[in-house]
């Protein structure tokens, strides 16, 4: 089975500053990789597919970016609704997420 | 538009076995690849199975394999999740999620259903 490792497990940030999470996959994944947005309560929310696409109608501050095994999101410019926990998803080889990130406030 | 909307809160004991249905409109079933994930309570995501558009099959997680069905009826556009034998590790948010046309992640997702194992 494909394991996805993600780092930080907790990132403390300020409004405005630039955040990037990485997403390592045991073996290469091609660029078969989603990030997912959870807030909590809440469902999660698709945000880039094939490592890099961004979802329709999602901000063009998130981007992602990689591919084989290491992956990264960025958010250039963290705004007050992006604090949450982000979830990349490997679909190479069955479905696999990674352990999660959360955002917090700093 | 896809919109996927789950069954209720359940509350079962150890060793039962508990039914969520996923209901599907904006779309066909047979047009998605329902897939079906867990939360247990502050803790991560986790695939438990679902549909595999290149081999056409359902395919469980290993850690499922022998208590996980995934079933569909295709007339009511509702798909369904039964997990046997629970334990009090199985309290989690069910959600059912799905991909489009042969897309592989997942988009949308249900609201999620809370499945609480408890004597």
């Amino acid at each position: 089975d494909i394991q996805m490792t993600q780092s930080p497990s907790t990132l403390s940030a300020s409004v405005g500053d630039r955040v990037t999470i990485t997403c390592r996959a045991s073996q290469s994944i091609s660029s078969w990789l989603a990030w997912y947005q959870q807030k909590p309560g809440k469902a999660p929310k698709l945000l880039i597919y094939k490592a890099s696409s961004l979802e329709s109608g999602v901000p063009s501050r998130f981007s992602g970016s990689g591919s084989g095994t290491e992956f990264t999101l960025t958010i250039s410019s963290l705004q007050p609704d992006d604090f949450a926990t982000y979830y990349c998803q490997q679909y190479n080889s069955l479905w696999t997420f990674g352990q999660g990130t959360k955002v917090e406030i700093k | 538009q896809v919109q996927l909307v789950q069954s209720g809160a359940e509350v079962k004991k150890p060793g039962a076995s508990v039914k969520v249905s996923c209901k599907v409109s904006g779309y066909t079933l047979t047009e998605l690849s329902m897939h079906w994930v867990r939360q247990a309570p502050g803790k991560g995501l986790e695939w438990m199975g679902g549909f595999d558009p290149e081999d056409g099959e359902t395919i469980y997680a290993q850690k499922f394999q022998g208590r996980v069905t995934m079933t569909e009826d295709t007339s009511t556009d509702t798909a369904y999740m039964e997990l046997s034998s629970l334990r009090s590790e199985d309290t989690a948010v069910y959600y059912c999620a799905t991909g489009i046309s042969g897309d592989n992640w997942f988009d949308p997702w249900g609201q999620g259903t809370l499945v609480t194992v408890s004597s």
